[in-house]
């Protein structure tokens, strides 16, 4: 069953404006992978975090993994259309050999 | 110059029929995944192969067969197509098989049953 929820599903946003989403579990995660998907194309990589605290930016990007290693936030700041997308976290239970992966946060920006 | 290449990328059949899904990675990676995207956008893995062993076999129906000639390579053949099957299909890969590497994925090949 699904072990990741991600909110919100979908933001409609004002460019410029700043996005926040985050991923929650009752399970423990070793590792959060932060994805983008453009229409057509593949998920790719936008930041991985893999200790308990960790804060890691990629330009406007920036995403944390939490303390108690059931959660994880990405923030966007000052957002422009390109941003548009679904992001989607993925994380590594302890123990597993597999990523399971959130629902999707489905991101439009209003020019 | 592309890492993780899928074809075809749109692949419509009738229900019953059999097809295949090629994909090749050119980053050296030694393991492979193929997912299944649904219409809610919903990411599952199906398969996992490090070096063209399976390591992950998700709950799968026997029609779905993986198939790693080389490392380089994870081909996917389906049998006996149902409309269920309808969805994206991405494959992936990474190195080393420990499931927090990071995994680059392919475009996506985009599979509708008539």
């Amino acid at each position: 069953g699904q072990q990741l929820n991600q909110s919100p599903q979908s933001m409609f946003i004002q460019e410029g404006e700043d996005v926040s989403m985050n991923c929650t579990s009752s399970s423990i995660f070793n590792t959060w992978l932060w994805y983008k998907q453009d229409p057509g194309e593949g998920p790719v990589l936008l930041i991985a975090l893999y200790k308990a605290g960790e804060l890691t930016s990629n330009g406007r990007l920036t995403a944390q993994f939490g303390i108690t290693r059931k959660d994880s936030f990405l923030n966007i700041s000052a957002s422009i259309p390109s941003d548009v997308g679904i992001y989607f976290c993925a994380g590594q239970l302890r123990g597993a050999q597999k990523l399971v992966f959130g629902q999707g946060t489905r991101l439009t920006i209003n020019p | 110059d592309t890492a993780v290449s899928q074809t075809p990328k749109y692949l419509v059949t009738q229900m019953g029929n059999d097809k295949s899904i090629k994909c090749e990675q050119n980053l050296g990676h030694d393991t492979m995944y193929w997912y299944k995207q649904d219409s809610k956008k919903f990411l599952k893995i199906m398969f996992s192969y490090n070096n063209k062993e399976l390591i992950i076999n998700e709950t799968v129906p026997n029609r779905f067969s993986p198939k790693s000639p080389d490392k380089a390579h994870l081909n996917l053949h389906i049998n006996s197509l149902e409309l269920g099957d309808s969805a994206v299909y991405f494959c992936a890969s990474s190195q080393g098989d420990r499931a927090n590497q990071p995994q680059h994925f392919g475009d996506g090949t985009r599979l509708s049953i008539l």
